[in-house]
């Protein structure tokens, strides 16, 4: 069975101010990785993923993502916070069963961006 | 590219009607479909993963009677809640994939509101 753990369910980040958001994941096998950006009433927006190579992923919107293998970890960055920055952001890891790639998803994490 | 539709974005409905929700892939073929489901400020919930021609594989929980999942077609699928209930009012999010493909591109969503 795969988990997701994220660590803070509310993170808050003055505007211009580093932003970090912890994910852990359980897995048996290499994972598949994701990050997605919830805004109100509407569905989810990629922002990046690991699936093989290189272990810094870039994504849209300045966000950026390291796969550590040996913390199990996936944390999202992005060096300077906007205001559009906020939202909720999910992290979710993927298993191939029944030859469907089903999602995980951790309980995500709402960022506020303080002016 | 990868974009999936959901109609309608928002349904109020009475207690003890049947309420049916579209999820298309507009611009590719989705051989997986799957269905969530989110509550207020918490993370989505699988419902059923349905392929192409198959019956849906329902979650541990979910009651395949009263959420009728049909994926007819590569480009369809419906979720049918039968006989709503207050409890039922929900976000409800389809998302789909490719063949072969890890990636599940995710619908705007649908919130359903039972009086």
């Amino acid at each position: 069975a795969q988990s997701v753990t994220q660590l803070g369910s509310h993170v808050s980040v003055s505007e211009g101010a580093l932003v970090l958001l912890r994910c852990n994941y359980s897995s048996s096998v290499p994972p598949y990785l994701f990050w997605y950006v919830q805004y109100p009433n509407q569905g989810l927006q990629l922002l990046l993923k690991y699936t093989t190579g290189a272990t810094l992923v870039k994504g849209i919107n300045g966000f950026e993502a390291e796969f550590k293998k040996s913390e199990t970890s996936f944390h999202l960055t992005k060096p300077s916070a906007h205001m559009s920055d906020a939202a909720e952001y999910f992290c979710a890891v993927s298993n191939s069963g029944a030859g469907s790639y089903q999602l995980t998803f951790g309980k995500g994490t709402k960022l506020s961006v303080i002016p | 590219g990868a974009v999936v539709s959901q109609h309608p974005s928002w349904v109020i409905c009475k207690s003890g009607t049947s309420v049916k929700i579209e999820c298309r892939s507009l611009d590719f073929q989705a051989t997986t479909m799957f269905w969530y489901r989110q509550f207020p400020k918490q993370s989505l919930m699988l419902m059923a993963t349905s392929n192409e021609g198959s019956k849906a594989t329902y979650e541990q929980g979910v009651e395949k009677d009263k959420f009728l999942i049909n994926h007819a077609s590569l480009t369809l699928s419906t979720l049918t809640v039968t006989s709503a209930h207050p409890e039922d009012s929900s976000f409800y999010i389809c998302s789909a994939s490719g063949r072969g493909g890890y990636e599940q591109f995710f619908g705007p969503g649908t919130r359903l509101t039972v009086l």
